[in-house]
């Protein structure tokens, strides 16, 4: 079965600092596709990202960046320079054959 | 202008009762979804519809129902509601299967008494 793991519950950093998030995941399958949300204090739910298993680069946008390895089957968010916006619980989220998985969660505080 | 919408924002029921949560689009989206997140913050995706078919179908129990009168709506329906039932209900919406950006609806809390 598959499964995604956050093992991370809870994170607190100093505003500046950089933070990794880790996710690692388990399947027998070689075509899936990875995710990371963000659910700031207010509540929302925010797509951040979208990976396919195929796709193996690094990306980066702006503070954010995102290493897949598929040979540690892990799919960590990288914030840099964090700031007291930052502070949310972030997922890590699993698709693949019409089952999606996510992870239990990440809370993360910035502290100023 | 509001690009996912749901409402209410907060339901407050009896067990036993039956109540919708209504979700609009106005994106232009292809498929729709409703994702439930629990107490302990716990997230799970219920259903997903694209052009009016379903794909997605957690193992959700059958009193949960969602109807799509057009693309731009996907309800949802639940019957003879329970206290486990309680819990944020999120709708989101996407061009494309879960391959896409997904847009989210703020959220319905469902209190079931």
């Amino acid at each position: 079965a598959q499964k995604v793991t956050q093992a991370q519950t809870e994170i607190s950093v100093v505003e500046k600092e950089d933070v990794t998030l880790d996710c690692v995941y388990e399947t027998r399958d070689t075509t899936y596709y990875l995710f990371w949300y963000k659910q700031p204090p207010s509540g929302e739910l925010v797509f951040l990202i979208r990976r396919n298993s195929f796709d193996e680069q690094n990306e980066i946008s702006g503070r954010y960046s995102w290493n897949f390895q598929k040979s540690t089957s892990s799919f960590n968010f990288t914030i840099t320079a964090s700031q007291v916006v930052d502070s949310a619980v972030y997922f890590c989220a699993f698709y693949n054959n019409n089952d999606m998985r996510f992870g239990a969660g990440t809370r993360l505080t910035v502290k100023p | 202008d509001t690009a996912v919408s749901q409402t209410p924002k907060y339901l407050v029921t009896q067990m036993g009762n039956d109540k919708s949560i209504k979700c609009e689009q106005n994106l232009g989206h292809d498929t729709m979804y409703w994702y439930k997140q629990d107490s302990k913050k716990f997230l799970k995706i219920m259903f997903s519809y694209n052009n009016k078919e379903l794909i997605i179908n957690e193992t959700v129990p059958n009193r949960f129902s969602p109807k799509s009168p057009d693309k731009a709506h996907l309800n949802l329906h639940i019957n003879s509601l329970e206290l486990g039932d309680s819990a944020v209900y999120f709708c989101a919406s996407s061009r494309g299967h879960l391959y896409n950006e997904q847009f989210f609806g703020p959220g319905t809390r469902l209190t079931v008494l």
